[in-house]
């Protein structure tokens, strides 16, 4: 089972700055990884998929980038509405998939 | 508007079964695969099954397999998962999600639905 491990587990950033994490795949996973974010209390919601194809309605300021093993989510200036819980998740192993354990970013 | 929704959460023992459900509106539900994803208490999301746009391909995580059984009904436009034998390390909220033709990743989830597992 291909193992997904996200860092930092807890990020504190203030508004308005970037902030980037990290997903990183036991073995390669080629560009089957997703990304959501999921706030208290709601369902996650699918940011990105095939690694950098943002989904829709998605707004232009979050990113994802990497391939194989390490993958990046970039939120370019963070805003009030961005503080949640953010997970990566690879399909590489169709139809079998695993999530990351989540990064919470939080207002610092 | 893409709409998931299930129902049929609760308490139940372990040992006991249960059903949940998912209707869906406002796509061509046919057309698409369907998942359940549960999420423990406090914990990360878990891939629980999915299954083939015409029910004809089903596959399960390995903990669940055999005891879980996902299925859907294309004319009502409904995904189901029957749950037998559960275990306390069931509980969890359960969501029904679409995948994203041609990449198992989930575009549209529902509002989840709560099953507790407790004796």
């Amino acid at each position: 089972e291909i193992v997904m491990t996200q860092s930092p587990a807890t990020l504190s950033v203030s508004p308005g700055e970037r902030v980037t994490l990290s997903c990183r795949a036991s073995q390669s996973v080629s560009s089957n990884l997703a990304w959501y974010q999921q706030k208290p209390g709601q369902a996650p919601r699918l940011l990105i998929y095939g690694a950098s194809t943002r989904a829709t309605g998605i707004t232009a300021r979050i990113s994802g980038s990497g391939s194989g093993t390490e993958f990046t989510l970039t939120i370019s200036s963070l805003q009030s509405e961005d503080f949640a819980v953010y997970y990566c998740q690879h399909y590489k192993d169709w139809p079998r998939v695993t999530f990351g354990g989540g990064t919470k970013v939080e207002i610092k | 508007e893409v709409q998931l929704a299930e129902s049929g959460g609760g308490l139940v023992q372990p040992g006991g079964s249960l059903r949940l459900s998912c209707a869906a509106s406002g796509f061509t539900f046919s057309t698409y695969w369907m998942a359940w994803v549960r999420q423990a208490p406090g914990k990360g999301l878990e891939w629980v099954a999915n299954i083939k746009e015409d029910g004809g391909e089903r596959f399960y995580l390995d903990s669940v397999r055999g005891r879980f059984t996902i299925s859907r009904d294309n004319a009502k436009n409904s995904l189901s998962l029957q749950m037998n034998s559960l275990r306390v390390e069931d509980t969890a909220i359960y969501y029904c999600a679409r995948e994203v033709p041609g990449a198992t990743a989930y575009d549209s989830w529902g509002q989840g639905a709560l099953v507790t597992v407790s004796s």
